[in-house]
């Protein structure tokens, strides 16, 4: 079984520019989340979409945005890009949504640097 | 408020030696435990997870975890290290109810001397 994809795994933005990342869960998983791992902060949790709906938000400004589609592949965006984005952003996919009890399958990210 | 705390922001241990790695956790219920393992350039594994019943879990690698209620301690051991397993660790609650999610502790660096 294939694991969780992301693309790109690596990339270089300037201020202000927005970026799409994208996640291919588990195939039969229709939950993903997203989270931004930074040195100083660790995990902090973006959102949660479950059947293309979103079913839970982190405290992130509305610049982060997300989307699931009907094969249950998300996509983040991150719009008027800050120095303070650079980070790795990590999909995880489960196959049931509600975040508590689910064991989550971690892609290897994207590495995002804003320059 | 929840929150989840490994004291030992990093650890050195020799090859061979046993390990343990803290996490403490505030959380008005029983929580649902999980750690997790990251590796250099890569993504999370699930190491084990503890939901009910015995409070002590086995999981891949050699690693087992002991829930302790009366400390809010989940901490993580493994008798005899191996130089693979220098990593990045994390330990995480699961909070139930409405607002359903993962709350994530700092993580512990790992690393381990020949």
């Amino acid at each position: 079984k294939a694991g969780v994809t992301q693309t790109p795994r690596y990339l270089i933005k300037t201020r202000g520019q927005q970026v799409t990342l994208s996640c291919s869960p588990i195939s039969g998983h229709r939950s993903v989340s997203w989270y931004q791992q930074t040195p100083g902060q660790g995990l902090q949790f973006l959102f949660e979409y479950f059947s293309e709906t979103q079913r839970n938000k982190g405290n992130f400004p509305g610049r982060f945005s997300g989307r699931q589609f009907s094969n249950s592949r998300s996509e983040m965006n991150v719009s008027t890009l800050e120095l303070g984005d650079s980070a790795l952003y990590l999909c995880a996919s489960s196959d049931r949504g509600g975040g508590g009890a689910n064991v989550l399958t971690f892609g290897a990210g994207s590495r995002l640097t804003v320059l | 408020a929840q929150s989840v705390t490994q004291p030992d922001i990093h650890i050195t241990v020799s090859e061979g030696a046993s390990l343990e790695l803290r996490c403490n956790y505030s959380y008005g219920a029983t929580p649902y435990l999980f750690w997790y393992v990251q590796s250099p350039g890569q993504g999370l594994q699930l190491l084990l997870k503890y939901f009910s019943g015995d409070t002590l879990v086995q999981g891949i690698k050699g690693f087992e975890a002991e829930f302790k209620r009366s400390q809010s301690s989940f901490n993580l051991r493994k008798p005899s290290v191996h130089w693979s397993d220098a990593a990045e660790y994390f330990c995480a609650v699961g909070v139930a109810g409405n607002n359903r999610k993962l709350i994530w502790g700092l993580g512990t660096s790992l690393a381990v001397n020949p």
